[in-house]
């Protein structure tokens, strides 16, 4: 079947300690996206890429790098520079057309990935 | 003032009545809008998507959409127990731009 697989469903991550987040899809989808959500809040944008070997900063992109080397994968590091990285990750994916988004393209979400501080 | 503005809740209907849910926007040049349903401990999916005034149904969804009164709105007719839920909006801008603005969302309730 189709769809976006995160992978671990939790991390822990223990001080100083730089941890990866996988995203995989096979929806063939040139647009990848990662969400930050704490509890009661909505979702906070980290980083975005439109096509491959390109992505541009979120919100919220300090203490995040990425990188989309393969259209299907977009890893989400979560470095030690990230004082506050207890939260649930998102990745999300759609489809678009020469790195842009067709209107009213929605995003589909993977399971997520919980991500704690030992 | 906030992009994307939704009340909290929780809203509490019983079951069977109508859940009306709410959410505005700041920026006029929103062009897509999208209503998502968020269970506890789950990653949201997608119910309702509308980019034209007026009113959109699927089954029991109807989603309203208002741009000159920058509003979008979501009925829940119905309602059962299994739409206990968070419900998120969510507004791209026109342009074919990818970035979604999301809502802080609002919990629904619906009581036997």
């Amino acid at each position: 079947d189709g769809g976006i697989t995160q992978s671990p469903k939790y991390l822990f991550r223990k001080e100083g300690q730089n941890v990866t987040l996988s995203c995989e899809q096979n929806l063939n989808h040139d647009a990848m996206y990662w969400y930050r959500q704490d509890p009661g809040q909505g979702l906070r944008l980290i980083y975005y890429s439109q096509i491959v070997n390109d992505f541009q900063k979120g919100d919220i992109a300090e203490g995040y790098s990425v990188s989309r080397e393969k259209k299907e994968s977009f890893p989400l590091t979560v470095t030690s520079a990230q004082k506050n990285p207890t939260a649930f990750y998102l990745c999300a994916s759609n489809t678009g057309t020469g790195g842009m988004v067709r209107e009213g393209q929605p995003q589909h979400f993977g399971d997520g990935t919980r991500l704690s501080i030992l | 003032q906030k992009e994307v503005e939704q009340n909290s809740g929780p809203l509490s209907v019983p079951e069977g009545a109508i859940a009306s849910l709410n959410c505005t926007y700041s920026d006029r040049g929103s062009q897509s809008f999208f209503w998502y349903r968020q269970y506890s401990g789950k990653s949201p999916e997608l119910i309702m998507s509308i980019y034209s005034n007026g009113d959109k149904e699927d089954g029991r969804f109807t989603a309203q959409l208002n741009k000159a009164s920058q509003y979008v709105s979501l009925l829940i007719r119905d309602s059962q127990p299994s739409d206990s839920a968070t419900y998120l909006c969510a507004f791209r801008l026109g342009g074919g731009g990818n970035k979604l603005t999301f809502g802080t969302g609002t919990q629904l309730k619906v009581e036997l």
